[in-house]
């Protein structure tokens, strides 16, 4: 049973840049969360996805974007990129946006140059 | 607005002794509580988590943490530490909606020899 798969599992943008990444939650979830991970520090919330629209937002700036797709896949986009931006995303699915059982996929390391 | 304090940045004990990792929180209502752990490249696992009931909760791997509203911690410990438990503990608060958690900034665990 596949657990959380994102992609890619790393990139590089120049500041300026939009970037797209991707989460394919596990099997049987319908519910996607997003985290940023700067070096050095926890996970902050980004945004949850449920039934294709967004339910919660945490303290991000609106160039930050999401979208969910009827497979419950989900994708993170980030417009004007800066330099501190630089970060691991990490997904993660549950079923149900009530529900802790929370399973993070590995990342994504974003690089802004 | 809730929060986590990790105060303990880096962690380092020799293999076989105890472990105890502090955490500190910051919450209006019963507060639902997780440790994590994340290895390097990983994502998070859950290691253990409290909603209610018996303060003492069991979890994986051997960890325990204990809920203290008093003091408004609740602290992960470990019996006897094995060098592979190095890595990257979070400690997270989950507000009451079940659909966003809040992490401490973490404690980095070395494990000597």
């Amino acid at each position: 049973d596949a657990g959380v798969t994102q992609s890619p599992t790393h990139l590089i943008k120049t500041r300026g840049q939009q970037v797209t990444l991707r989460c394919s939650p596990k099997s049987g979830h319908d519910t996607v969360s997003w985290y940023q991970q700067a070096l050095g520090q926890g996970p902050q919330f980004i945004f949850q996805y449920y039934e294709e629209e967004e339910r919660q937002r945490g303290n991000f700036p609106d160039r930050f974007s999401g979208h969910q797709f009827p497979n419950y896949s989900s994708e993170l986009n980030v417009n004007a990129l800066l330099l501190g931006d630089s970060a691991l995303y990490l997904c993660a699915s549950s079923s149900g946006t009530r529900n802790y059982g929370y399973t993070f996929g590995s990342g994504t390391r974003l690089t802004v140059v | 607005a809730q929060s986590v304090t990790q105060p303990d940045i880096h962690i380092t004990v020799s293999e076989g002794a105890s472990l105890e990792l502090r955490c500190n929180y910051s919450y209006g209502a019963t507060p639902y509580l997780f440790w994590y752990v994340q290895s390097p490249g990983q994502g998070l696992q859950l290691l253990l988590k409290y909603f209610s009931g018996d303060t003492l909760v069991q979890g994986i791997k051997g960890f325990e943490a204990e809920f203290k509203r008093s003091q408004s911690s609740f602290n992960l410990r470990k019996p006897s530490v094995h060098w592979s438990d190095a890595a990257e503990y979070f400690c997270a608060v989950g507000n009451n909606a079940g659909n966003m958690l809040t992490f401490g900034g973490g404690t980095r665990l070395m494990v000597k020899p």
